[in-house]
């Protein structure tokens, strides 16, 4: 079974900048989640998806992230303009839907980010 | 506001012996508890958890504590071998704030010497 894809896995880009990321989420999972890893910390939540909708997105800087899932399948995310603090690991992840807690959390390899 | 803490960036053992890891939270309304394995460039594998009704949770050489009166758990492997090299991160998730919503602590990196 093929893991959760990410691409790109590295990305250099100056301040003020547009960067996008992209994941697929391993097949027939609805539930996926984008985190931000920054060094030294453990991964944050960013915004949840269930199919095509958002589930949470309390931690998502509105102002300059965007994340969206069309299709119910794979998901963008999207930071405009890149601030320096926006250096980080983004990690995507997938769930299979089954409403409880037990939903183990599969985890993409990430995309490094880093803003000059 | 750091919900969950992990206090040690890392450890050190020799192999065949007992790794501990530790974990603190301070939210009261956690009450489901995972560990994750993190290896370098890749993202983080589920590795086991323990539900607030629970003290202890068993899977082969991984057993996770739960101390819900001190809000603190541990991982223990036993025995350690060379391939538990990795951070290991704690993660804690409450049923009434969102049951998927996890909130992880800063890491450890645990080594594990030949």
């Amino acid at each position: 079974e093929a893991g959760v894809a990410q691409s790109p896995r590295y990305k250099i880009i100056e301040k003020r900048q547009s960067v996008a990321f992209w994941c697929n989420p391993i097949s027939g999972h609805a539930t996926l989640y984008w985190y931000q890893q920054i060094l030294g910390q453990g991964p944050k939540l960013l915004i949840q998806f269930q199919n095509n909708g958002v589930v949470d997105d309390s931690q998502l800087p509105k102002d300059r992230f965007s994340a969206e899932r069309l299709k119910g399948v794979d998901s963008t995310l999207k930071i405009q303009p890149a601030k320096l603090e926006d250096s980080a690991v983004y990690l995507c992840a997938s769930s299979q839907f089954t409403g409880t807690r037990e939903e183990t959390q599969y985890f993409g390899p990430g995309t490094r980010l880093l803003v000059l | 506001d750091q919900q969950v803490k992990q206090n040690s960036p890392s450890l050190s053992v020799q192999e065949g012996r007992i790794s501990i890891l530790n974990c603190d939270y301070t939210n009261s309304m956690f009450d489901y508890f995972l560990w994750y394995k993190k290896y370098p460039a890749e993202g983080p594998t589920f590795l086991i958890s323990i539900s607030s009704i629970k003290d202890k949770n068993e899977d082969g050489r991984f057993t996770v504590f739960l101390n819900k009166s001190a809000k603190h758990l541990s991982l223990h492997i036993v025995p350690s071998q060379p391939g538990d090299s990795a951070v290991y991160f704690c993660a804690a998730s409450s049923s009434r704030q969102g049951a998927q919503k996890l909130v992880f602590g800063q890491g450890t990196r645990l080594t594990i010497n030949p």
